[in-house]
């Protein structure tokens, strides 16, 4: 157990429908990421928050996702109108920050099916 | 997209023998940093190295780093079946944190 906690586990869901999953990182950690990742592929950036500032989305996160670090705590990641191609592990991590060599502790991930 | 690449992208060895995977990549990097996945589950951190150092050991871990080749290696010696999982590479730059994986190699430890 990293510390770093995602819900749901897993997530099946109808092509169409909205999802939100949610991630709860190591209390001190400042900066909170969210990452992809498909069947035998090493995961991928998706967006990044430093305390509740979204520093940066790639642009892999079309208009249906939006993510949010309401007071810097807690994120919500949310996909809107979802598609099977949104079938993936959805992973959450965090780091120090500061002078920390930006080790990311990672979550168990969600799981997300879209039939 | 996928900055590092990992090779052997399997590979099968005898528990008690040693592992040995490498990572190249492609741009100059801040650190490098090699995480563990266990079948389905989340990735565990196992170890970081900086641009700046050469070799660092963690436990039955050992990492080394040759920035000149754009390339790292990860040693595990005397493997044990709980070895079992695939393993990643993963670099960041400089000011930029965001990590960028490579797809892995896929250990396993027979017993």
């Amino acid at each position: 157990d990293t510390g770093v906690s995602q819900n749901p586990r897993h997530k099946i869901t109808k092509r169409g429908q909205n999802v939100t999953f949610r991630c709860d990182p190591i209390s001190e950690h400042n900066r909170l990421y969210w990452y992809r990742q498909t069947l035998g592929q090493g995961p991928e950036f998706l967006t990044y928050f430093q305390n509740e500032a979204q520093l940066e989305k790639s642009r892999l996160l079309s208009d249906r996702f939006s993510a949010e670090r309401p007071k810097g705590s807690f994120s919500t990641l949310e996909i809107q109108r979802t598609e099977q191609g949104d079938s993936a592990m959805y992973l959450c991590a965090s780091s120090l920050g500061g002078r920390g060599g930006n080790e990311q502790f990672f979550g168990p991930g969600t799981r997300l099916t879209v039939l | 997209s996928q900055q590092g690449e990992e090779d052997p992208q399997a590979l099968s060895i005898q528990e008690g023998e040693n592992a040995t995977m490498n990572c190249s990549y492609k741009t100059s990097i801040n650190n490098l940093q090699w995480y563990r996945q266990n079948s389905g589950r989340g990735l565990v951190h196992l170890i970081l190295i900086r641009s700046n150092e050469r070799e660092k050991h963690s436990g039955r871990l050992r990492v080394t780093l040759d920035t000149s080749k754009k390339s790292s290696s990860l040693l595990i010696t005397a493997s044990r079946a709980a070895d079992t999982a695939s393993y990643f590479c993963a670099t960041d730059r400089s000011n930029d944190y965001k990590l960028s994986f490579g797809a892995g190699t896929t250990v396993t430890v027979r017993a």
